[in-house]
Protein backbone atom coordinates (compact mmCIF):
# COMPACT_ATOMS: atom_id res chain seq x y z
CA UNK A 1 0.00 0.00 0.00
CA UNK A 2 1.18 3.60 -0.54
CA UNK A 3 1.73 5.57 2.04
CA UNK A 4 1.99 9.54 2.86
CA UNK A 5 4.13 10.93 5.41
CA UNK A 6 4.33 14.11 6.65
CA UNK A 7 6.81 14.61 9.80
CA UNK A 8 6.16 17.86 10.62
CA UNK A 9 2.89 18.18 12.54
CA UNK A 10 3.42 22.10 13.14
CA UNK A 11 5.63 25.17 11.64
CA UNK A 12 5.38 28.48 12.25
CA UNK A 13 6.25 31.14 9.45
CA UNK A 14 6.47 35.05 9.51
CA UNK A 15 4.48 37.07 6.91
CA UNK A 16 5.93 37.49 3.64
CA UNK A 17 8.56 34.92 4.41
CA UNK A 18 8.56 31.53 2.38
CA UNK A 19 8.20 28.03 4.18
CA UNK A 20 8.52 24.57 3.47
CA UNK A 21 5.78 22.01 3.97
CA UNK A 22 7.47 18.80 3.73
CA UNK A 23 5.72 15.44 1.91
CA UNK A 24 7.52 11.93 1.49
CA UNK A 25 5.40 9.41 -0.38
CA UNK A 26 6.32 5.20 -0.93
CA UNK A 27 4.51 3.77 -4.02
CA UNK A 28 6.01 0.71 -6.62
CA UNK A 29 3.74 2.40 -9.36
CA UNK A 30 5.38 4.47 -12.22
CA UNK A 31 2.78 6.86 -13.10
CA UNK A 32 0.90 8.09 -9.76
CA UNK A 33 -0.22 11.87 -8.76
CA UNK A 34 0.56 14.24 -6.05
CA UNK A 35 -1.74 16.90 -4.44
CA UNK A 36 -1.83 19.26 -1.77
CA UNK A 37 -4.69 20.33 0.06
CA UNK A 38 -5.18 23.53 2.55
CA UNK A 39 -8.00 23.32 5.46
CA UNK A 40 -8.47 26.75 7.17
CA UNK A 41 -10.00 26.67 10.21
CA UNK A 42 -13.48 26.99 8.95
CA UNK A 43 -13.33 23.16 7.68
CA UNK A 44 -13.29 23.10 4.31
CA UNK A 45 -11.01 21.41 1.66
CA UNK A 46 -9.12 23.62 -0.72
CA UNK A 47 -7.30 22.25 -4.02
CA UNK A 48 -3.51 23.95 -3.90
CA UNK A 49 -1.65 21.89 -6.52
CA UNK A 50 -1.22 19.09 -8.65
CA UNK A 51 1.75 16.68 -9.52
CA UNK A 52 1.89 13.85 -11.77
CA UNK A 53 4.91 11.81 -11.75
CA UNK A 54 5.76 11.83 -15.14
CA UNK A 55 5.68 16.15 -15.62
CA UNK A 56 9.32 17.00 -16.36
CA UNK A 57 8.69 20.31 -14.46
CA UNK A 58 7.96 21.28 -10.61
CA UNK A 59 4.33 22.44 -10.36
CA UNK A 60 3.66 26.22 -9.39
CA UNK A 61 -0.06 27.42 -8.97
CA UNK A 62 0.33 31.48 -8.01
CA UNK A 63 2.39 31.82 -4.64
CA UNK A 64 2.30 27.84 -4.44
CA UNK A 65 5.02 25.62 -5.76
CA UNK A 66 6.05 21.92 -5.76
CA UNK A 67 9.67 21.13 -5.04
CA UNK A 68 9.30 17.25 -6.57
CA UNK A 69 12.47 15.17 -6.04
CA UNK A 70 11.32 12.03 -7.48
CA UNK A 71 14.48 9.56 -6.99
CA UNK A 72 13.98 10.67 -3.49
CA UNK A 73 9.96 10.55 -3.22
CA UNK A 74 9.57 13.58 -1.71
CA UNK A 75 6.97 16.33 -3.53
CA UNK A 76 7.15 19.48 -0.91
CA UNK A 77 5.29 22.61 -0.91
CA UNK A 78 6.08 25.91 -0.86
CA UNK A 79 4.32 28.96 0.01
CA UNK A 80 6.19 31.98 -0.90
CA UNK A 81 5.71 35.62 0.63
CA UNK A 82 2.95 34.15 3.43
CA UNK A 83 0.13 35.75 4.24
CA UNK A 84 -1.83 35.56 7.70
CA UNK A 85 -4.81 33.91 5.43
CA UNK A 86 -2.09 30.94 4.56
CA UNK A 87 -2.64 29.70 8.24
CA UNK A 88 -4.43 26.58 8.17
CA UNK A 89 -3.70 22.95 7.99
CA UNK A 90 -2.09 21.59 4.55
CA UNK A 91 -2.37 18.08 3.23
CA UNK A 92 -0.18 15.87 0.83
CA UNK A 93 -2.43 12.98 -0.80
CA UNK A 94 -1.70 10.85 -3.39
CA UNK A 95 -4.08 9.20 -5.65
CA UNK A 96 -3.99 5.70 -4.78
CA UNK A 97 -5.85 2.19 -6.37
CA UNK A 98 -8.63 1.01 -4.16
CA UNK A 99 -10.20 -1.59 -6.53
CA UNK A 100 -10.26 -2.64 -9.90
CA UNK A 101 -12.18 0.59 -11.11
CA UNK A 102 -11.76 3.09 -8.11
CA UNK A 103 -9.11 5.17 -7.21
CA UNK A 104 -9.07 7.95 -4.12
CA UNK A 105 -6.69 9.81 -1.99
CA UNK A 106 -4.76 8.48 0.33
CA UNK A 107 -3.46 11.49 2.99
CA UNK A 108 -0.53 12.25 5.13
CA UNK A 109 -1.39 13.19 8.55
CA UNK A 110 -1.43 17.10 7.67
CA UNK A 111 1.19 20.17 9.25
CA UNK A 112 -0.63 22.56 10.65
CA UNK A 113 0.99 26.24 9.27
CA UNK A 114 1.25 29.49 11.91
CA UNK A 115 1.76 32.69 10.17
CA UNK A 116 2.51 35.31 12.54
CA UNK A 117 2.90 39.14 12.26
CA UNK B 1 -22.67 29.04 -7.65
CA UNK B 2 -21.52 25.86 -5.24
CA UNK B 3 -19.41 23.61 -7.48
CA UNK B 4 -20.06 20.84 -4.52
CA UNK B 5 -22.52 21.21 -1.68
CA UNK B 6 -23.21 19.05 1.46
CA UNK B 7 -26.15 19.13 3.72
CA UNK B 8 -26.56 19.64 6.62
CA UNK B 9 -23.61 21.32 7.77
CA UNK B 10 -23.89 20.64 11.26
CA UNK B 11 -25.38 17.67 12.79
CA UNK B 12 -25.80 16.56 16.70
CA UNK B 13 -27.99 13.94 17.15
CA UNK B 14 -28.36 10.98 19.96
CA UNK B 15 -26.75 7.86 19.86
CA UNK B 16 -28.90 5.26 18.51
CA UNK B 17 -30.69 7.43 15.71
CA UNK B 18 -30.65 7.02 12.37
CA UNK B 19 -29.36 10.43 10.14
CA UNK B 20 -28.70 11.52 6.35
CA UNK B 21 -26.42 13.57 4.41
CA UNK B 22 -26.56 14.90 1.23
CA UNK B 23 -24.06 16.11 -1.36
CA UNK B 24 -24.73 17.32 -5.00
CA UNK B 25 -22.40 18.78 -7.83
CA UNK B 26 -22.77 20.51 -10.33
CA UNK B 27 -19.77 20.16 -11.88
CA UNK B 28 -20.00 17.31 -14.32
CA UNK B 29 -17.83 14.72 -12.83
CA UNK B 30 -19.18 11.05 -12.90
CA UNK B 31 -17.37 9.86 -9.91
CA UNK B 32 -18.10 10.92 -5.80
CA UNK B 33 -16.70 10.30 -2.96
CA UNK B 34 -17.14 10.20 0.85
CA UNK B 35 -14.47 10.86 3.38
CA UNK B 36 -14.25 10.53 6.74
CA UNK B 37 -12.30 12.94 9.38
CA UNK B 38 -11.20 12.38 12.87
CA UNK B 39 -10.82 13.89 15.80
CA UNK B 40 -7.19 14.29 14.73
CA UNK B 41 -7.81 15.48 11.10
CA UNK B 42 -7.26 12.11 9.58
CA UNK B 43 -8.68 11.95 6.40
CA UNK B 44 -9.83 8.73 4.75
CA UNK B 45 -12.05 7.25 1.85
CA UNK B 46 -15.09 5.74 2.64
CA UNK B 47 -16.55 4.54 -0.71
CA UNK B 48 -17.17 5.66 -4.11
CA UNK B 49 -19.25 5.84 -6.69
CA UNK B 50 -18.90 6.04 -10.74
CA UNK B 51 -21.71 6.71 -12.44
CA UNK B 52 -24.52 5.62 -9.90
CA UNK B 53 -22.24 2.59 -9.49
CA UNK B 54 -20.00 1.54 -5.98
CA UNK B 55 -16.08 0.93 -6.75
CA UNK B 56 -14.79 1.23 -3.25
CA UNK B 57 -16.14 0.12 -0.46
CA UNK B 58 -13.71 0.60 2.22
CA UNK B 59 -14.07 -1.43 5.63
CA UNK B 60 -16.72 0.70 7.09
CA UNK B 61 -19.97 -1.02 9.39
CA UNK B 62 -22.66 -1.83 7.87
CA UNK B 63 -24.09 0.73 9.60
CA UNK B 64 -22.95 3.21 6.79
CA UNK B 65 -24.80 3.13 3.80
CA UNK B 66 -24.28 5.34 0.68
CA UNK B 67 -26.49 5.62 -2.30
CA UNK B 68 -26.47 7.44 -5.79
CA UNK B 69 -29.56 8.01 -7.44
CA UNK B 70 -27.34 9.65 -10.30
CA UNK B 71 -23.92 10.85 -10.56
CA UNK B 72 -24.33 14.70 -9.72
CA UNK B 73 -25.34 12.93 -6.17
CA UNK B 74 -24.54 11.14 -3.86
CA UNK B 75 -26.11 10.66 -0.30
CA UNK B 76 -25.21 9.00 3.18
CA UNK B 77 -27.22 7.27 5.34
CA UNK B 78 -26.00 6.32 8.76
CA UNK B 79 -28.09 3.94 10.82
CA UNK B 80 -28.08 3.53 14.87
CA UNK B 81 -25.41 5.90 15.15
CA UNK B 82 -22.80 5.85 18.35
CA UNK B 83 -20.72 7.69 19.88
CA UNK B 84 -17.36 6.76 17.80
CA UNK B 85 -19.38 8.18 14.57
CA UNK B 86 -18.76 11.72 15.82
CA UNK B 87 -16.13 13.36 12.76
CA UNK B 88 -16.24 15.18 9.57
CA UNK B 89 -18.00 13.66 6.29
CA UNK B 90 -16.29 15.27 3.15
CA UNK B 91 -18.02 14.41 -0.39
CA UNK B 92 -15.71 14.98 -3.21
CA UNK B 93 -15.96 14.64 -6.98
CA UNK B 94 -13.47 13.92 -9.77
CA UNK B 95 -13.40 12.97 -13.45
CA UNK B 96 -12.38 10.01 -14.08
CA UNK B 97 -11.12 8.19 -17.91
CA UNK B 98 -8.44 11.20 -18.30
CA UNK B 99 -5.33 11.24 -16.12
CA UNK B 100 -3.33 13.87 -14.00
CA UNK B 101 -4.50 17.08 -13.05
CA UNK B 102 -8.08 16.35 -14.39
CA UNK B 103 -8.34 13.81 -12.18
CA UNK B 104 -8.35 16.46 -8.97
CA UNK B 105 -11.20 15.82 -6.27
CA UNK B 106 -13.38 18.89 -5.49
CA UNK B 107 -14.58 18.28 -2.12
CA UNK B 108 -17.82 20.01 -0.30
CA UNK B 109 -17.80 22.00 2.81
CA UNK B 110 -18.16 19.15 5.22
CA UNK B 111 -20.42 17.90 7.32
CA UNK B 112 -19.89 18.50 11.16
CA UNK B 113 -21.41 15.18 12.85
CA UNK B 114 -21.96 15.11 16.66
CA UNK B 115 -23.69 12.09 18.16
CA UNK B 116 -24.31 12.34 22.02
Amino acid sequence: AQKITQTQPGMFVQEKEAVTLDCTYDTSDPSYGLFWYKQPSSGEMIFLIYQGSYDQQNATEGRYSLNFQKARKSANLVISASQLGDSAMYFCAMREPYSNSGYALNFGKGTSLLVTP
Amino acid sequence: DTAVSQTPKYLVTQMGNDKSIKCEQNLGHDTMYWYKQDSKKFLKIMFSYNNKELIINETVPNRFSPKSPDKAHLNLHINSLELGDSAVYFCASSLTGTSGRWETQYFGPGTRLLVL
